[in-house]
Protein backbone atom coordinates (compact mmCIF):
# COMPACT_ATOMS: atom_id res chain seq x y z
CA UNK A 1 0.00 0.00 0.00
CA UNK A 2 1.52 3.49 -0.97
CA UNK A 3 2.63 5.63 1.91
CA UNK A 4 1.94 9.65 2.31
CA UNK A 5 4.08 11.02 5.18
CA UNK A 6 2.60 14.06 7.10
CA UNK A 7 4.43 16.11 9.63
CA UNK A 8 4.27 17.35 12.62
CA UNK A 9 1.36 14.47 13.89
CA UNK A 10 0.58 17.17 16.13
CA UNK A 11 1.41 20.82 17.21
CA UNK A 12 -0.12 22.98 19.59
CA UNK A 13 0.32 26.72 18.84
CA UNK A 14 -0.56 30.36 19.93
CA UNK A 15 -3.40 31.73 17.94
CA UNK A 16 -1.46 34.29 15.68
CA UNK A 17 0.98 32.34 15.09
CA UNK A 18 2.46 30.44 11.54
CA UNK A 19 2.02 27.11 11.09
CA UNK A 20 3.13 25.03 8.14
CA UNK A 21 2.04 21.43 7.64
CA UNK A 22 4.62 19.08 5.83
CA UNK A 23 3.20 16.39 3.52
CA UNK A 24 6.06 13.78 1.65
CA UNK A 25 3.99 12.70 -0.91
CA UNK A 26 3.82 8.87 -2.87
CA UNK A 27 6.24 8.86 -6.01
CA UNK A 28 4.61 10.46 -9.08
CA UNK A 29 1.44 10.86 -7.71
CA UNK A 30 1.05 14.38 -9.05
CA UNK A 31 -2.39 15.38 -7.33
CA UNK A 32 -2.34 16.72 -3.93
CA UNK A 33 -4.98 17.65 -1.58
CA UNK A 34 -5.66 19.07 1.83
CA UNK A 35 -8.87 18.05 3.81
CA UNK A 36 -9.46 19.48 7.44
CA UNK A 37 -11.32 17.53 9.85
CA UNK A 38 -12.70 19.50 12.74
CA UNK A 39 -13.69 17.06 15.93
CA UNK A 40 -16.91 15.68 15.70
CA UNK A 41 -17.79 17.05 12.43
CA UNK A 42 -17.44 15.64 8.39
CA UNK A 43 -14.52 15.31 6.69
CA UNK A 44 -13.90 19.19 4.21
CA UNK A 45 -11.74 19.59 1.43
CA UNK A 46 -9.79 22.57 1.43
CA UNK A 47 -7.71 22.75 -1.57
CA UNK A 48 -6.54 20.46 -4.68
CA UNK A 49 -3.21 21.45 -6.59
CA UNK A 50 -1.58 19.71 -9.98
CA UNK A 51 1.11 21.15 -12.06
CA UNK A 52 2.33 23.56 -9.64
CA UNK A 53 -1.10 25.69 -9.17
CA UNK A 54 -4.01 25.73 -7.34
CA UNK A 55 -6.56 23.82 -8.92
CA UNK A 56 -9.95 24.31 -6.98
CA UNK A 57 -10.10 25.19 -3.24
CA UNK A 58 -13.03 25.83 -0.59
CA UNK A 59 -14.61 28.37 0.79
CA UNK A 60 -12.43 27.08 3.71
CA UNK A 61 -9.24 28.41 1.89
CA UNK A 62 -9.58 32.07 2.25
CA UNK A 63 -6.30 34.23 2.34
CA UNK A 64 -4.76 33.17 5.81
CA UNK A 65 -4.00 29.43 3.98
CA UNK A 66 -1.61 28.72 0.98
CA UNK A 67 0.17 25.46 -0.62
CA UNK A 68 3.10 25.34 -2.19
CA UNK A 69 5.28 22.51 -3.07
CA UNK A 70 8.68 24.31 -2.24
CA UNK A 71 11.63 21.60 -3.28
CA UNK A 72 9.21 19.87 -5.62
CA UNK A 73 8.90 16.90 -3.62
CA UNK A 74 7.25 18.06 -0.08
CA UNK A 75 3.52 19.66 -0.14
CA UNK A 76 3.06 21.96 2.04
CA UNK A 77 0.17 23.81 4.08
CA UNK A 78 0.67 27.18 5.22
CA UNK A 79 -2.07 28.99 7.88
CA UNK A 80 -0.94 32.43 8.14
CA UNK A 81 -2.44 33.43 10.97
CA UNK A 82 -3.68 31.22 12.93
CA UNK A 83 -7.01 31.10 14.95
CA UNK A 84 -9.17 29.16 17.52
CA UNK A 85 -11.71 27.67 14.59
CA UNK A 86 -8.28 26.24 12.68
CA UNK A 87 -8.06 23.40 15.40
CA UNK A 88 -8.37 20.52 13.78
CA UNK A 89 -6.89 17.26 11.96
CA UNK A 90 -5.36 17.89 8.54
CA UNK A 91 -5.03 15.58 6.21
CA UNK A 92 -2.32 15.29 3.08
CA UNK A 93 -3.61 13.28 0.39
CA UNK A 94 -2.52 12.02 -3.01
CA UNK A 95 -3.39 10.65 -6.46
CA UNK A 96 -1.90 9.35 -9.40
CA UNK A 97 -2.41 11.04 -12.96
CA UNK A 98 -4.52 8.20 -14.08
CA UNK A 99 -5.37 6.85 -10.67
CA UNK A 100 -8.75 6.53 -8.91
CA UNK A 101 -8.03 6.19 -5.13
CA UNK A 102 -7.11 8.88 -3.02
CA UNK A 103 -4.30 8.00 -0.54
CA UNK A 104 -4.20 9.30 2.85
CA UNK A 105 -1.72 10.50 5.09
CA UNK A 106 -1.71 9.79 8.84
CA UNK A 107 -2.71 13.58 9.66
CA UNK A 108 -1.46 16.67 11.73
CA UNK A 109 -3.86 17.24 14.28
CA UNK A 110 -3.42 21.13 14.71
CA UNK A 111 -4.43 22.84 18.09
CA UNK A 112 -4.86 26.46 18.66
CA UNK A 113 -4.37 27.84 21.73
CA UNK B 1 -23.38 19.94 -5.82
CA UNK B 2 -23.43 16.16 -4.72
CA UNK B 3 -23.86 15.42 -1.22
CA UNK B 4 -23.58 12.07 0.98
CA UNK B 5 -25.57 10.97 3.56
CA UNK B 6 -24.93 8.38 6.22
CA UNK B 7 -28.33 8.25 8.70
CA UNK B 8 -26.89 6.41 11.15
CA UNK B 9 -24.15 8.13 13.64
CA UNK B 10 -24.08 5.20 15.91
CA UNK B 11 -24.13 1.51 15.17
CA UNK B 12 -23.23 -1.95 17.42
CA UNK B 13 -21.94 -5.05 16.42
CA UNK B 14 -21.50 -8.03 18.30
CA UNK B 15 -18.28 -9.99 17.49
CA UNK B 16 -18.30 -12.64 14.53
CA UNK B 17 -21.73 -10.85 13.59
CA UNK B 18 -22.84 -9.02 10.56
CA UNK B 19 -23.25 -5.55 10.46
CA UNK B 20 -24.32 -3.28 7.34
CA UNK B 21 -23.64 0.69 7.34
CA UNK B 22 -25.80 3.12 5.06
CA UNK B 23 -25.05 5.72 2.76
CA UNK B 24 -27.23 7.56 0.36
CA UNK B 25 -25.96 9.98 -2.29
CA UNK B 26 -27.04 12.44 -4.71
CA UNK B 27 -25.49 13.89 -8.04
CA UNK B 28 -26.96 14.22 -11.72
CA UNK B 29 -23.57 12.44 -13.15
CA UNK B 30 -23.59 9.12 -14.29
CA UNK B 31 -19.59 8.58 -13.98
CA UNK B 32 -18.34 8.51 -10.43
CA UNK B 33 -16.53 6.51 -8.06
CA UNK B 34 -17.34 5.57 -4.23
CA UNK B 35 -15.44 4.86 -1.09
CA UNK B 36 -15.92 3.54 2.33
CA UNK B 37 -12.80 4.69 4.78
CA UNK B 38 -11.90 3.61 7.81
CA UNK B 39 -10.76 6.10 10.58
CA UNK B 40 -9.67 4.23 13.51
CA UNK B 41 -8.95 6.24 16.82
CA UNK B 42 -5.24 7.03 15.42
CA UNK B 43 -7.56 8.71 13.21
CA UNK B 44 -5.62 7.39 9.84
CA UNK B 45 -7.76 7.70 7.46
CA UNK B 46 -7.73 3.88 5.99
CA UNK B 47 -9.75 2.89 2.34
CA UNK B 48 -11.81 0.11 2.72
CA UNK B 49 -13.35 -0.03 -0.34
CA UNK B 50 -14.07 1.04 -3.58
CA UNK B 51 -17.24 0.95 -6.40
CA UNK B 52 -17.13 2.33 -9.53
CA UNK B 53 -20.50 3.34 -10.65
CA UNK B 54 -20.08 2.14 -14.05
CA UNK B 55 -19.84 -1.43 -12.51
CA UNK B 56 -22.86 -3.45 -12.07
CA UNK B 57 -20.96 -5.96 -9.89
CA UNK B 58 -20.92 -4.93 -6.32
CA UNK B 59 -17.28 -4.48 -4.78
CA UNK B 60 -15.88 -7.21 -2.38
CA UNK B 61 -12.58 -7.11 -0.41
CA UNK B 62 -12.30 -9.51 2.10
CA UNK B 63 -15.03 -9.40 5.07
CA UNK B 64 -15.98 -6.02 3.15
CA UNK B 65 -18.97 -5.80 0.68
CA UNK B 66 -21.15 -3.07 -0.54
CA UNK B 67 -24.89 -3.05 -1.83
CA UNK B 68 -24.96 -0.77 -4.90
CA UNK B 69 -27.69 0.72 -5.77
CA UNK B 70 -27.20 3.47 -8.50
CA UNK B 71 -30.74 4.20 -9.40
CA UNK B 72 -31.44 4.84 -5.26
CA UNK B 73 -28.15 6.27 -5.25
CA UNK B 74 -27.09 3.97 -1.96
CA UNK B 75 -24.05 2.26 -1.41
CA UNK B 76 -24.30 0.20 1.90
CA UNK B 77 -21.40 -1.53 3.62
CA UNK B 78 -21.65 -5.10 5.08
CA UNK B 79 -18.75 -6.44 7.21
CA UNK B 80 -19.28 -9.97 7.72
CA UNK B 81 -17.60 -11.85 11.05
CA UNK B 82 -16.90 -8.76 12.60
CA UNK B 83 -13.84 -8.13 14.47
CA UNK B 84 -13.07 -6.24 17.32
CA UNK B 85 -10.11 -4.30 15.18
CA UNK B 86 -13.03 -3.28 13.07
CA UNK B 87 -14.10 -0.69 15.78
CA UNK B 88 -13.61 2.65 14.05
CA UNK B 89 -15.78 5.94 12.35
CA UNK B 90 -16.37 4.95 8.85
CA UNK B 91 -16.65 7.55 6.27
CA UNK B 92 -18.82 7.00 3.06
CA UNK B 93 -17.30 8.92 0.14
CA UNK B 94 -18.10 10.28 -3.39
CA UNK B 95 -15.90 11.00 -5.93
CA UNK B 96 -17.18 12.46 -9.36
CA UNK B 97 -15.22 11.66 -12.30
CA UNK B 98 -15.01 14.38 -14.61
CA UNK B 99 -12.30 16.50 -14.68
CA UNK B 100 -8.43 16.64 -13.31
CA UNK B 101 -9.65 17.65 -9.54
CA UNK B 102 -11.37 14.65 -8.13
CA UNK B 103 -11.70 15.73 -4.73
CA UNK B 104 -13.85 13.50 -2.14
CA UNK B 105 -17.25 14.75 -0.99
CA UNK B 106 -17.67 13.27 2.67
CA UNK B 107 -20.86 12.02 4.68
CA UNK B 108 -20.69 12.40 8.27
CA UNK B 109 -19.87 9.22 9.78
CA UNK B 110 -20.95 6.43 11.11
CA UNK B 111 -18.95 5.24 14.52
CA UNK B 112 -19.16 1.58 14.63
CA UNK B 113 -18.83 -0.33 17.79
CA UNK B 114 -17.86 -3.70 18.11
CA UNK B 115 -18.60 -6.11 21.54
CA UNK B 116 -17.13 -8.53 22.25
Amino acid sequence: EPEVTQTPSHQVTQMGQEVILRCVPISNHLYFYWYRQILGQKVEFLVSFYNNEISEKSEIFDDQFSVERPDGSNFTLKIRSTKLEDSAMYFCANRASSGNTIYFGEGSWLTVV
Amino acid sequence: AQTVTQSQPEMSVQEAETVTLSCTYDTSESDYYLFWYKQPPSRQMILVIRQEAYKQQNATENRFSVNFQKAAKSFSLKISDSQLGDAAMYFCAYRTNAGNNRKLIWGLGTSLAVNP
